[in-house]
């Protein structure tokens, strides 16, 4: 089945440092991936949508400029939250869509301290 | 803009009771369905995904169905187990946008 690889699953940072998270799918190609990020006790709310070659699409309020999405190969997506603060503790998920639906990776719980 | 609804937010049974998990869309012009399970600090499992097309998928002790006329999808899980507990998301999304709209959640705990 599809599956997709998400590093770190936990980081912890200092404020005003930048953290990389991976996500990978690992046994298909997808053009497309999705951000996600959770408070606690609440739902997902999607950040910004992937696209393999070109600019990410990011939903109304979510900072491009804080938050660096690249994918830059069929099989990798990475987001890059620069110079953390506190307030961007939470945690993030990617996904990749398939013909069949969805597939999640496993979460990065980010700790800005 | 597609909004999704679930209810009630937290829901305790007892083991070995069947039960019915709702969601509700505004839009009901979507593309399928999906239901999803997350485990605390996990991410997301899969459970069942409906075409528009379907009106229900089943999977072992679960059944999912959907009504695009009443914006409504259901989650029927079958003989309850402390397993079980854990949350449970549905998501939908539209003809001609791959987004995923995530409805709030239902946070079910199965009590031995």
């Amino acid at each position: 089945g599809a599956v997709v690889s998400q590093h770190p699953s936990r980081v912890i940072c200092k404020s005003g440092t930048s953290v990389k998270i991976e996500c990978r799918s690992l046994d298909f190609q997808a053009t497309t991936m999705f951000w996600y990020r959770q408070f606690p006790k609440q739902s997902l709310m999607l950040m910004a949508t992937s696209n393999e070659g070109s600019k990410a699409t990011y939903e109304q309020g979510v900072e491009k400029d804080k938050f660096l999405i690249n994918h830059a190969s069929l099989t990798l997506s990475t987001l890059t939250v620069t110079s953390a603060h506190p307030e961007d503790s939470s945690f993030y998920i990617c996904s990749a869509s398939r013909g069949s639906g969805y597939t999640f990776g496993s979460g990065t719980r980010l700790t800005v301290v | 803009k597609q909004e999704v609804t679930q209810i009630p937010a937290a829901l305790s049974v007892p083991e070995g009771e069947n039960l019915v998990l709702n969601c509700s869309f505004t839009d009901s012009a979507i593309y399928n369905l999906q239901w999803f399970r997350q485990d605390p600090g996990k991410g997301l499992t899969s459970l069942l995904l409906i075409q528009s097309s379907q009106r229900e998928q089943t999977s072992g002790r679960l059944n999912a169905s959907l009504d695009k006329s009443s914006g409504r999808s259901t989650l029927y899980i079958a003989a309850s187990q402390p397993g079980d507990s854990a949350t449970y998301l549905c998501a939908a999304s539209n003809f001609g946008n791959e987004k995923l709209t995530f409805g709030t959640g239902t946070r079910l705990t199965i009590i031995p």
